[in-house]
């Protein structure tokens, strides 16, 4: 059973739009992540979270923004699509004390 | 610069044999260690783990071996099968708790 829920899937979205990738957890982690993966590539940290109101930028530089109104919610917002953000975004959260992190599905953005 | 390395992109093994998946990392302030297995459209899912204070950790199928002076760890799945056919990243953890990827290994393991 899935702790972390991802949502949408899959998104296919015009140029210019504005989308927004949902990330819940219900494991009550304080830290939340986003990742970015191209195919064959490593995930890129693109933001993360230690706590509500605390949000960060990661190693790859991106054009998106977070949020962290609520514990258990991480949402990532691109205020205009662009094909060069076309990727696969994955959000996972761990717990305070560090360990592994609990990865959502995922979500697969197509921007044409 | 990346910190943490898989240097084979992808690996096919027979069924039934032994698969190695390998790791090196250049940070020695590393301190835990992760293995991760990855289906395409999903998002990873947590393996195994080894703590830098232990070289070797064990769970049914998989073994993770660390030596912390070649700055080395590798995976060992056996015996292999079909439905281990995915990608694979090695992970590191700091004292930040962040974990550092490598760029993957796809194993095959053909029938």
């Amino acid at each position: 059973e899935a702790d972390i829920y991802q949502t949408p899937r899959y998104l296919v979205i015009g140029t210019g739009k504005k989308i927004t990738l949902e990330c819940s957890q219900t494991m009550g982690h304080d830290k939340m992540y986003w990742y970015q993966q191209d195919p064959g590539m490593e995930l890129h940290l693109i933001h993360y979270s230690y706590g509500v109101n605390s949000t960060e930028k990661g190693d790859l530089s991106s054009e998106s923004t977070v949020s962290r109104i609520r514990t258990e919610h991480f949402p990532l917002t691109l205020e205009s699509a662009r094909p060069s953000h076309t990727s696969q975004y994955l959000c996972a959260s761990s717990a305070r004390t560090g360990g592994g992190y609990t990865f959502g599905s995922g979500t697969r953005l197509t921007v044409v | 610069d990346q910190q943490v390395k898989q240097n084979s992109p992808s690996l096919s093994v027979q069924e039934g044999r032994i698969s190695i998946l390998n790791c090196d990392y250049t940070n020695s302030m590393f301190d835990y260690f992760l293995w991760y297995k990855k289906y395409p459209a999903e998002g990873p899912t947590f393996l195994i783990s080894i703590s830098s204070i232990k070289d070797k950790n064990e769970d049914g199928r998989f073994t993770v071996f660390l030596n912390k002076s070649a700055k080395h760890l590798s995976l060992h799945i056996v015996p292999s099968q079909p439905g281990d056919s995915a990608v694979y990243f090695c992970a590191a953890q700091g004292s930040a708790r962040q974990l550092t990827f490598g760029s993957g290994t796809q194993l095959t393991v053909l029938p």
